[in-house]
């Protein structure tokens, strides 16, 4: 699988917008991109994945670059409860695949 | 999304004892079905791939004889830590391979005395 680049940690402000990237150059034709958070002390939480087109849900948006290089993962507004580790990960077609976490980024939101 | 669920939470046992840890897949059927292991601090690694029926995976370095795996039906799954030392704790969490992606259990910390 290819790996992944994250910043180790940032600040956001609660109630604006999140920006977090990821950058996964070696990425492969049929690898999606993946993103978890972890809150402290529970198991990760699934968020969004996206192969190639851009893609939104209910928590987050995902803006995936058009050589598929890099990513964005977007909170629309980030309240105190998106505090957490937030893992970019790339793996294949779900089913039966492994995920690798690298370190995350840890993200801060401030009142 | 869908639900995993880890029994017991939290579990404390004295050194050289075996302890198990059940997942199970609450409202889906999971045919792959992931263990992996966090030490504070630092991020989740995998320890073992199970298939429903068929024996586990280990990843290298992961020793199978103390971490015995059983995945015995589709929304089942148990991790035995026999013979537990004080190095073994950690939070135990696996996951269930869903149609388009993993869910999570909320983990098992285990601590051994």
């Amino acid at each position: 699988d290819a790996k992944t680049t994250q910043p180790p940690s940032m600040d956001c402000a609660e109630g604006r917008a999140a920006n977090l990237p990821c950058n996964h150059s070696t990425i492969s034709g049929n690898e999606y991109v993946y993103w978890y958070r972890q809150i402290h002390s529970q198991g990760p939480q699934y968020i969004i994945h996206g192969l190639k087109n851009n893609e939104t849900n209910e928590m987050a948006s995902l803006i995936i670059t058009e050589d598929r290089k890099s990513s964005t993962l977007i909170l629309p507004h980030a309240t105190l409860r998106d505090t957490a580790v937030y893992y970019c990960i790339v793996a294949r077609s779900p089913a039966g695949n492994k995920l690798t976490f690298g370190g995350g980024t840890r993200v801060l939101v401030k009142p | 999304g869908a639900v995993v669920s880890q029994h017991p939470s939290r579990v404390i046992c004295k050194s050289g004892t075996s302890v198990k840890i059940e997942c199970r897949s609450l409202d889906f059927q999971a045919t792959t079905m992931f263990w992996y292991r966090q030490f504070p601090k630092q991020s989740l690694m995998l320890m073992a791939t199970s298939n429903e029926g068929s024996k586990a995976t280990y990843e290298q370095g992961v020793e199978k004889d103390k971490f015995l795996i059983n995945h015995a039906s589709l929304t089942l799954s148990t991790l035995t830590v026999t013979s537990a030392h004080p190095e073994d704790s950690s939070f135990y969490i696996c996951s269930g391979s869903g149609t388009d992606t993993q869910y999570f259990g909320p983990g098992t910390r285990l601590t051994v005395l």
